[in-house]
């Protein structure tokens, strides 16, 4: 069974900090890495798909970076702002999409 | 504006009541996919298209059924649904599943009681 791992599973950070979370999925059949955001009451959003090893994607103050080899992705958010407030999820593109559980991420004004 | 419509949003039925979950796209994606959502395990794949006339199971299929007759719909059939059957349901579509993201409906939240 493949797994996508994210963590950790909750994080509090205070406003202007920034802070990062893992995603952790197989080495191994590679086709892509997703982000997405996803607000309470709302429906995901997708920030960033990622498929080359080495890829880095920013935007505005949210990037990812990509380890196909080792199998790992960071997003990082820089200066957190409140409506970061979210959950993070990220999903592992082979022959199917699956998604990690997320990373709830609290802004503490 | 480029979207996938889910409806209803919200949804209360009683055991073995059959009802369909609808989910239209404006996009022209040709894949679409139903996922679950249950507190603590992730988002789960029911059921996924990748064009018309296409469908597969994904990985909690048992109790859904699904029908891909035109590009833009996919509704989610639950001929008799079950308490167990309770929660939040996700329609997505994408042009190229894994090499682009998902667009996600907004969401469809069922109890079965």
């Amino acid at each position: 069974i493949l797994n996508v791992e994210q963590s950790p599973q909750s994080l509090h950070v205070q406003e202007g900090d920034s802070t990062n979370f893992t995603c952790s999925f197989p080495s191994s059949n590679f086709y892509a890495l997703h982000w997405y955001r996803w607000e309470t009451a709302k429906s995901p959003e997708a920030l960033f798909v990622m498929t080359l090893n080495g890829d880095e994607k920013k935007k505005g103050r949210i990037s990812a970076t990509l380890n196909t080899k080792e199998g790992y992705s960071y997003l990082y958010i820089k200066g957190s702002q409140p409506e970061d407030s979210a959950t993070y999820l990220c999903a592992f593109a082979h022959d199917k999409i699956i998604f990690g559980k997320g990373t709830r991420l609290h802004i503490l004004p | 504006e480029a979207q996938v419509t889910q409806n209803p949003r919200y949804l209360i039925t009683v055991t073995g009541k059959k009802l369909t979950v609808t989910c239209s796209q404006n996009m022209n994606h040709e894949y679409m996919s139903w996922y679950r959502q249950d507190p603590g395990l992730g988002l789960r794949q029911i059921y996924y298209s990748m064009n018309v006339e296409v469908t597969d199971k994904g990985d909690v299929p048992e109790g859904y059924k699904v029908s891909r007759k035109e590009k833009r719909n996919f509704p989610l059939i639950l001929e008799s649904p079950s308490p167990n059957q309770t929660s939040l349901y996700f329609c997505a579509s994408s042009p190229r599943p894994g090499a682009e993201g998902y667009t996600f409906g907004s969401g469809t939240r069922l109890t079965v009681v």
